[in-house]
């Protein structure tokens, strides 16, 4: 069946790097894909989204790459700091239906 | 309220005991979700509602589960004759639209069904 997915189930970087997480899916008729954060204790956290008609989004600090050919979307954390630090869900939806499908997640652990 | 309000936010019960789980959405948010989150999991779609449209129930595991929206706001999530499996973190969205974009959660209800 279609799926979204994450390469890494964990993610380690020094504090003041950059950060890369990847993601895959398979539904080629997705047109919108979100990240969402989710620190402990908490619901996840919008980041930023983009849509297919696009292959870059940039926000504070962060930057969404979609690569359609591939199907891969990443998102890329400028100087990670400490607060950084939480589990990174990527999602998508095909706009034929209103619910988003989300991947198993990766944490991002920044050692000081 | 600023966000989206789950209460409560740790349940305990027994095996076969009914749960009833509630939801208020951002004011102004046609649209309200229900997700679970198992442990180390990603998010699992449960249901879905938009307006007065019939709701999208085709996440529901089970007939075990149930979730109805009162007057366009406030939802309520029942599971009935609750099962260890059912322990989880379950979680409310809500959004503008209902166009399954940029999602609103709030921080969930923690069941643990002994």
């Amino acid at each position: 069946g279609e799926s979204v997915g994450l390469h890494l189930p964990t993610l380690s970087v020094q504090e003041g790097d950059n950060s890369i997480i990847n993601c895959a899916y398979s539904n080629s008729a997705s047109d919108y894909f979100i990240w969402y954060k989710q620190e402990s204790g908490k619901g996840p956290q919008f980041i930023i989204d983009i849509r297919s008609n696009m292959d870059k989004r940039q926000g504070q600090r962060v930057t969404v790459l979609l690569n359609k050919t591939v199907k891969h979307l990443s998102l890329q954390i400028a100087a990670t700091q400490p607060g950084d630090s939480a589990v990174y869900f990527c999602a998508e939806n095909t706009g034929a239906n209103s619910k988003l499908t989300f991947g198993k997640g990766i944490t991002l652990s920044v050692r000081p | 309220g600023a966000g989206v309000s789950q209460s409560p936010s740790n349940k305990v019960t027994e095996k076969g005991k009914d749960v009833e789980l509630r939801c208020d959405p951002i004011s102004g948010h046609t649209a309200l979700y229900w997700y679970r989150q198992s442990l180390g999991q990603g998010l699992e779609f449960l249901i879905y509602f938009q307006g007065n449209s019939a709701p999208d129930k085709s996440g529901l595991p089970s007939d075990r589960f149930s979730a109805e929206r009162t007057g366009g706001s406030v939802s309520t999530l029942t599971i009935q004759r609750t099962q260890q499996e059912d322990s989880a973190v379950y979680l409310c969205a809500s959004s503008p639209q209902g166009r399954g974009e940029k999602l609103f959660f709030g921080s969930g209800t923690q069941l643990s069904v002994l």
